[in-house]
């Protein structure tokens, strides 16, 4: 049980385009998502939460505007890295948890390469 | 300020070797402590510990917490290659996890 689902699992594309990754919980209702970023050979950094149905709460430093985050239904939320650039190439990881009291469980992650 | 750190950084260590990493913590509002292996994609979870003194176990891994002396272990037992992963310690606060830097282990065939 507790699978998360990420996609795509690798991007590349050009400078200026925008990009979408997707994070679904297959197998149980997530209240709760997050969106991490993860450098290498560094443990993950986290950038917003999002809980179903509100706005995203991101951290601080972290562009709302570039990196729009959605949480339409319990099982599904989506990143959109708008006109990205080569300084936004990175591994970025979801995961979601059902309830406070749940560990967060995590996708594959993507890893996003912007030429 | 929340933080969590985990020794030591990196571990080599022989088939067959029992391992032991740490994590400790200062963190405000603690809720749990969550041990996960990641390999080349994101964490699986292993183990999530809310109370003092009570193992959990899993096979050859096993924790425990020590809530006032703000610490974990993470047991390895019989090491195997597969083992081979960075383990990372979470502490869960009021809204957000704080992750430490992770141990990064390799076993050696």
């Amino acid at each position: 049980g507790a699978v998360v689902s990420q996609h795509p699992s690798w991007v590349i594309c050009k400078s200026g385009t925008s990009v979408k990754i997707e994070c679904r919980s297959l197998d149980f209702q997530a209240t709760t998502m997050f969106w991490y970023r993860q450098f290498p050979k560094q443990s993950l950094m986290l950038m917003a939460t999002s809980n179903e149905g509100s706005k995203a709460t991101y951290e601080q430093g972290v562009e709302k505007d570039k990196f729009l985050i959605n949480h339409a239904s319990l099982t599904l939320s989506t990143l959109t890295v708008t006109s990205a650039h080569p300084e936004d190439s990175s591994f970025y990881i979801c995961s979601a948890r059902s309830s406070i009291n749940q560990p967060q469980h995590f996708g594959d992650g993507t890893r996003l390469s912007i030429l | 300020e929340d933080k969590v750190v985990q020794s030591p950084l990196s571990l080599v260590v022989h088939e067959g070797d029992t391992v032991t990493l740490n994590c400790s913590y200062e963190v405000t509002n603690f809720r749990s402590l969550l041990w996960y292996k990641q390999e080349k994609k994101a964490p699986t979870f292993l183990f999530m510990l809310t109370s003092s003194g009570i193992e959990k176990k899993s096979g050859r891994l096993s924790s425990i917490l020590d809530k006032k002396e703000l610490f974990s272990i993470l047991n390895i037992t019989a090491t195997q290659t597969g083992d081979s992963a960075v383990y990372l310690c979470a502490v869960a606060g009021t809204y957000k996890y704080i992750f430490g830097t992770g141990t990064r282990l390799k076993v050696l065939a």
